[in-house]
């Protein structure tokens, strides 16, 4: 079935240092692929979403981009700040009756100043 | 402000004792679902709801009730908690639900612990 793979965490940064955070996927289709944060103590805000091939989602200094060709979507950030330290998860979407986010496991990010 | 909120945040329950948590919304939006979150597991889907009084399963939901009666609001229901319902839950929201584009938008959670 289809799924999302993430690296696995804690990744622990320096600030300013350059940030790369894998995920790969499973599919049968084409999905929209979707970077959502989730801050300490709150909910899942998108950051960012690419919505076919090739495509770059881009927010806040974060960039991913739709490669089909390697089933990947990683993130980056050329100069993280304290103020990114949060879980970032990867997550999937055909859309459909189920309109259903397929998630990763989430990557906690730890910056520190 | 444009927002998901859930009631209520922090809840600790005993076995066997129902309880309901509330999720609204204030955007008009068509589409409304609940997931859980499990260390080492991501979200997963419980519920989801494409319109008023149209619902459906998700991947995960035995021990899990739902409605929607009005649009702004999609409760989800314990009948009688167990211990394995101990977890964090969120609402979600999106204006549509075809295409698998859009965005959507999640409540604070509910961090529910069951003795």
């Amino acid at each position: 079935g289809d799924s999302v793979t993430q690296m696995e965490g804690p990744v622990t940064l320096s600030e300013e240092a350059f940030l790369t955070i894998n995920c790969t996927y499973t599919a049968t289709g084409y999905p929209s692929l979707f970077w959502y944060v989730q801050y300490p103590g709150e909910g899942l805000q998108l950051l960012l979403k690419a919505t076919k091939a090739d495509d770059k989602g881009s927010n806040k200094g974060f960039e991913a981009t739709y490669r089909k060709e390697t089933t990947s979507f990683h993130l980056e950030k050329g100069s993280v700040q304290v103020s990114d330290s949060a879980v970032y998860f990867c997550a999937l979407n055909y859309g459909g009756a189920t309109n259903k986010l397929i998630f990763g496991t989430g990557t906690l990010l730890a910056v520190q100043p | 402000e444009a927002q998901v909120t859930q009631n209520p945040r922090y809840l600790i329950t005993v076995t066997g004792k129902k309880l309901t948590v509330t999720c609204s919304q204030n955007m008009n939006h068509e589409y409304m679902s609940w997931y859980r979150q499990d260390p080492g597991l991501g979200l997963r889907q419980i519920y989801y709801s494409m319109n008023v009084e149209v619902t459906d399963k998700g991947d995960v939901p035995e021990g899990y009730k739902v409605s929607r009666k009005e649009k702004r609001n999609f409760p989800l229901i314990l009948e009688s908690p167990s211990p394995n319902q101990t977890s964090l839950y969120f609402c979600a929201s999106s204006s549509t639900w075809t295409s698998g584009k859009e965005t959507q938008y999640f409540g604070p959670g509910t961090r529910l612990l069951v003795l």
